[in-house]
């Protein structure tokens, strides 16, 4: 079973497009988040939520817009998209929030916007 | 605020020999010190963790890491490599109430 999985794997569209990439964890753990990978690998974090409520939201735009119906998903919604959110989206999940424990992605969503 | 450096951007070792992967960093408190490989259009992977003790810690695959306190640093090492470990590795430090700060990544290649 995978432990943490994103649909779509590839997701391809044009600018001003809305989109969404879904993300569900089925290891028990209480927060997930999302995190950008841009074309020099470089990783950052997007958003965290703890038990589905948002706890730390980095400095992205507010077209970007995660949502939690319960523990086990995190989604994320982009409206207007933009040729910089091209990238690659990756969902991850920790046991909860202390700093100690370790945290799990999933294999990806890249996005392409033309 | 913390960050990561990995001064490599590229290590190239050949297969069997010894590698290290260097990763400094700067917080303010105490640190929890990650590693995470990822290989090629792949989500990131759990290597090993230092929390607190043992300043040497083991993980998955055959590797350690060493953490060091005065030098602030915690590099990444294996005592054979193996050409299948040729792949992305970040290191990655979180103190209590904040965030996962990731490094730029270095990338391990090892030939054959």
């Amino acid at each position: 079973d995978t432990a943490v999985s994103q649909t779509p794997k590839y997701l391809v569209t044009q600018m001003g497009n809305d989109k969404s990439i879904k993300c569900e964890q089925n290891l028990g753990h209480d927060t997930m988040y999302w995190y950008k990978q841009d074309s020099k690998k470089f990783l950052k974090i997007m958003f965290s939520y703890n038990n589905k409520e948002l706890i730390i939201n980095e400095t992205v735009p507010n077209r970007f817009s995660p949502k939690s119906p319960d523990k086990a998903h995190l989604n994320l919604h982009i409206n207007s998209l933009e040729l910089g959110d091209s990238a690659v989206y990756f969902c991850a999940s920790s046991q909860d929030l202390l700093a100690a424990y370790e945290q799990y992605f999933g294999p990806g969503t890249r996005l392409t916007v033309t | 605020a913390q960050s990561v450096a990995q001064p490599e951007d590229q290590v190239n070792v050949a297969e069997g020999n010894p590698l290290t992967v260097k990763c400094t960093y700067s917080v303010s408190g105490n640190p929890y010190l990650f590693w995470y490989v990822q290989y090629p259009n792949r989500g990131l992977q759990f290597l090993l963790k230092y929390i607190t003790g043992d300043n040497l810690v083991k993980g998955s695959y055959g590797f350690e890491a060493e953490f060091n306190k005065s030098q602030t640093s915690f590099h990444l090492k294996k005592p054979s490599a193996l050409v299948s470990d040729s792949a992305l590795y970040f290191c990655a430090v979180r103190v209590r109430g904040q965030n996962f700060v990731f490094g730029p990544g270095t990338r391990l290649s090892v030939l054959p």
